[in-house]
């Protein structure tokens, strides 16, 4: 089980919006770490999506976009292409007394109509 | 630009112990602020957190697999090596090396992954 929940599942049309939800906790995104996001296309290495909740690394479509309250995160995709089509993970940073460590979300799988 | 490639055994064998290199170039890390982490998957399951070394040999490791991890480094060789003790067939993933984006919480740079099996 994931310290980061996220749905299992999303599904869109193309040219439709999507959001994915990646909820924490008073130890990882509720203590004020970021929350960075991953695109995981099928086959490949996980790709930096979002950094520092909403900041897109050079070459990422403005498609995507980022933000986070509370103990929560939000990946939102408009326009949904073909391509979109990937898994989605979300990541902090967590500070239980277990010890400091990266947490990862269990992931959430987008599905192009 | 930065690049990280993993390389080891492709099966190991229950009860062994597993090394695993990440040869890596486009940064150093004897650099201030920089950082490398291991990351592993299991097919069809989600990305896990293993260990992490910065550049002044401070390490990090996952609270729940500490007791059988090393995470190790060769500044001159431009690699990092991970030990994993006492596999088990739970342990079968994609093992991913990955730059952590300088002084900051992420993994920027991601190595393409070595698919270990373990099964006797």
């Amino acid at each position: 089980q994931s310290v980061l929940t996220q749905p299992p599942s999303v599904s869109g049309a193309p040219g439709q919006r999507v959001t994915i939800s990646c909820t924490g906790s008073s130890s990882n995104i509720g203590a004020g770490y970021d929350v960075h996001w991953y695109q995981q296309l099928p086959g490949t290495a996980p790709k930096l999506l979002i950094y520092g909740n909403s900041n897109r690394p050079s070459g990422v479509p403005d498609r995507f976009s980022g933000s986070k309250s509370g103990t929560s995160a939000s990946l939102a995709i408009t326009g949904l292409q073909a391509e979109d089509e990937a898994d989605y993970y979300c990541q902090s940073y967590d500070s239980s007394l277990s010890g400091p460590n990266w947490v990862f979300g269990g992931g959430t799988k987008l599905t192009v109509l | 630009q930065i690049t990280l490639k993993e390389s080891g055994p492709t099966l190991v064998k229950p009860t062994q112990t597993l090394t695993l290199t990440c040869t890596f170039s486009g940064f150093s890390l004897s650099t201030s602020g920089v950082a490398v982490g291991w990351i592993r998957q299991p097919p069809g399951k989600a990305l896990e957190w293993l260990a992490l070394i910065y550049w002044d040999d401070d390490k990090r490791y996952s609270p729940s697999l500490k007791s059988r991890l090393t995470i190790t480094k060769d500044t001159s060789k431009n690699q990092v090596v991970l030990t994993m003790t006492n596999m088990d067939p739970v342990d079968t993933a994609t093992y991913y090396c990955a730059h952590r984006r300088t002084n900051q919480l992420d993994f920027d740079y991601w190595g393409q992954g070595t698919l270990v099996t373990v099964s006797s």
